[in-house]
C-alpha cells in the first residue's frame, strides 16, 4: 500500500483565490509527522509546513495551512490568496516514528498552476 | 539557496561506469538524507545518516549503491556499474531538529 497518496495530478486556481491540495496517508505508527514541500521548475525542494500526529491544532504558516483530519488520515494543504509564484509541484510527505523513524515517504505530487 | 550544496550539478556517464556525488550540509546539521527522483515522481528515500552513522538504507537500494559520511560532515553517494535506469535526479537533504529537512539543488545523472 502507498504510504502517501496524492490523487490530483494537476490543479488550476485563479490568482487571489484559495486552493486545497489533497493528501492521504497510511501508517499504523501512532507517532508520525506530515510535511508539505514545494518544488518550482528550478527543481529545489522547499519546506512549507509541518504537522505532528499529536498536535491538537492544525498547522499554519503564513498563507499555508494544513487541514489535518487524523481519523480520515488526511493532511490537505490549503493555500490562501494564490499568487503566480505559487505555480509549482507540491509534494506531501510523512515521517514515521518520533525516535526511530528515519524514512521520509513522498507522494507523487500535484502540479499547481495559478491563472492570472 | 538553502545552504546545502551538491556537486556536480549534472553528470553524464556511459553505462557501466562508476559515478560519485557529493553533498555538503549546513554545518550544524547532524541528519542527512539521500533521495532519488525520477520525472513525474516524488523523491524516493535511499539512505539516512545521523552524524557519521548510516542508520537506514532503503531495501530498494541495490548493492551497486553505497554512501558514506566520514566525520559526520559531507557525504558521498557512489553508484557502481551504472545502468540506464539509474538516470534520475539525486537529492540530498540535511536537518538538525526532528522535522527539519533542507534540500540541496540536486545532481542530475544521465546514463547513456
Amino acid at each position: 500500500a502507498q504510504k502517501i497518496t496524492q490523487t490530483q495530478p494537476g490543479m488550476f486556481v485563479q490568482e487571489k483565490e484559495a486552493v486545497t491540495l489533497d493528501c492521504t496517508y497510511d501508517t499504523s505508527d501512532p507517532s508520525y509527522g506530515l510535511f508539505w514541500y514545494k518544488q518550482p521548475s528550478s527543481g529545489e525542494m522547499i519546506f512549507l509546513i509541518y504537522q505532528g500526529s499529536y498536535d491538537q491544532q492544525n498547522a499554519t504558516e503564513g498563507r499555508y495551512s494544513l487541514n489535518f483530519q487524523k481519523a480520515r488520515k488526511s493532511a490537505n494543504l490549503v493555500i490562501s490568496a494564490s499568487q503566480l509564484g505559487d505555480s509549482a509541484m507540491y509534494f506531501c510527505a510523512m515521517r514515521e516514528g518520533s525516535l526511530t523513524g528515519n524514512q521520509f515517504y513522498f507522494g507523487t505530487g500535484t502540479s499547481l498552476t495559478v491563472i492570472p | 539557496d538553502t545552504g546545502v550544496s551538491q556537486n556536480p550539478r549534472h553528470k553524464i556517464t556511459k553505462r557501466g561506469q562508476n559515478v560519485t556525488f557529493r553533498c555538503d550540509p549546513i554545518s550544524e546539521h547532524n541528519r542527512l538524507y539521500w533521495y532519488r527522483q525520477t520525472l513525474g515522481q516524488g523523491p524516493e528515500f535511499l539512505t539516512y545518516f545521523q552524524n557519521e552513522a548510516q542508520l537506514e538504507k532503503s531495501r530498494l537500494l541495490s548493492d551497486r549503491f553505497s554512501a558514506e559520511r566520514p566525520k559526520g560532515s559531507f557525504s558521498t553517494l557512489e553508484i557502481q556499474r551504472t545502468e540506464q535506469g539509474d538516470s534520475a535526479m539525486y537529492l540530498c537533504s540535511t536537518g538538525q531538529g526532528t522535522y527539519e529537512q533542507y534540500f540541496g539543488p540536486g545532481t542530475r545523472l544521465t546514463v547513456t
